[in-house]
């Protein structure tokens, strides 16, 4: 199984709502990303978990919440986006041990705030 | 800081035909290494090459091959044989050895190949 899933597929919300994503894998890798993509943009990195520890923040915005609750999953909760966060939300895993390591990125969630 | 450049942001092939997409990076690290990903429309991103730059050798996988010039910090992708299901959009990436799995990507180039 060489699969990341994300769910829900489509996410529409409004600036007040609370919602999550959700991330899966069964690859047993212990590295875990979220990534933002704006169309035609390349995904830029919001956090990176290494052994369900939060290891890199590129200084997201507090209104998203990561959490990786055990070695398959990983959330990302959303409270009070602003419609510029709009985007496609990418998942990705990868075994730990080298940058070389591939990453294997889900279909992604297409989140609209509006 | 390292950054990737991808200087073209279209191409166009004729299916069965050869293209090249061009990939330069700026680093002042020894040790890193570079990743070619595939993300056609509406579908997953997948890797498609990859080479660790302490290797000479360029990296091949099938249809899809790397120049890899260390001096010139250049990291080119060929594509022979062109099939229409090459048509995506192409980001090259680099990755430190210190980085902590922190991905640089480029631009990226939007590939059209035409039957």
């Amino acid at each position: 199984d060489t699969e990341v899933t994300q769910t829900p597929k489509h996410l529409v919300m409004g600036m007040t709502n609370k919602k999550s994503l959700k991330c899966e894998q069964h690859m047993g890798h212990r590295a875990m990303y979220w990534y933002k993509q704006k169309a035609k943009k390349p995904p830029e990195l919001m956090f990176v978990y290494s052994y369900e520890k939060l290891s890199i923040n590129e200084s997201v915005p507090s209104r998203f919440s990561p959490e990786c609750p055990n070695s398959s999953l990983l959330n990302l909760h959303l409270h009070a986006l602003q419609p510029e966060d709009s985007a496609l939300y990418l998942c990705a895993s990868s075994q730990m041990g080298s940058p070389y390591n591939e990453q294997f990125f889900g279909p992604g969630t297409r989140l609209t705030v509006l | 800081a390292q950054t990737v450049t991808q200087s073209q942001p279209e191409m166009s092939v004729q299916e069965a035909e050869t293209v090249t997409l061009s990939c330069t990076y700026d680093t002042s690290e020894s040790d890193y290494y570079l990743f070619w990903y595939k993300q056609p429309p509406s579908r997953q991103m997948i890797l498609v090459i990859r080479q660790e730059a302490y290797k000479q050798q360029n990296a091949t996988e099938n249809r899809f091959s790397v120049n890899f010039q260390k001096a010139a910090k250049s990291f080119s992708l060929k594509i022979s044989d062109s099939q229409l299901g090459d048509a995506a959009m192409y980001f090259c990436a680099y990755r430190s050895e210190n980085g902590g799995f922190k991905t640089i990507f480029g631009a990226g180039t939007r590939l059209f190949v035409k039957a």
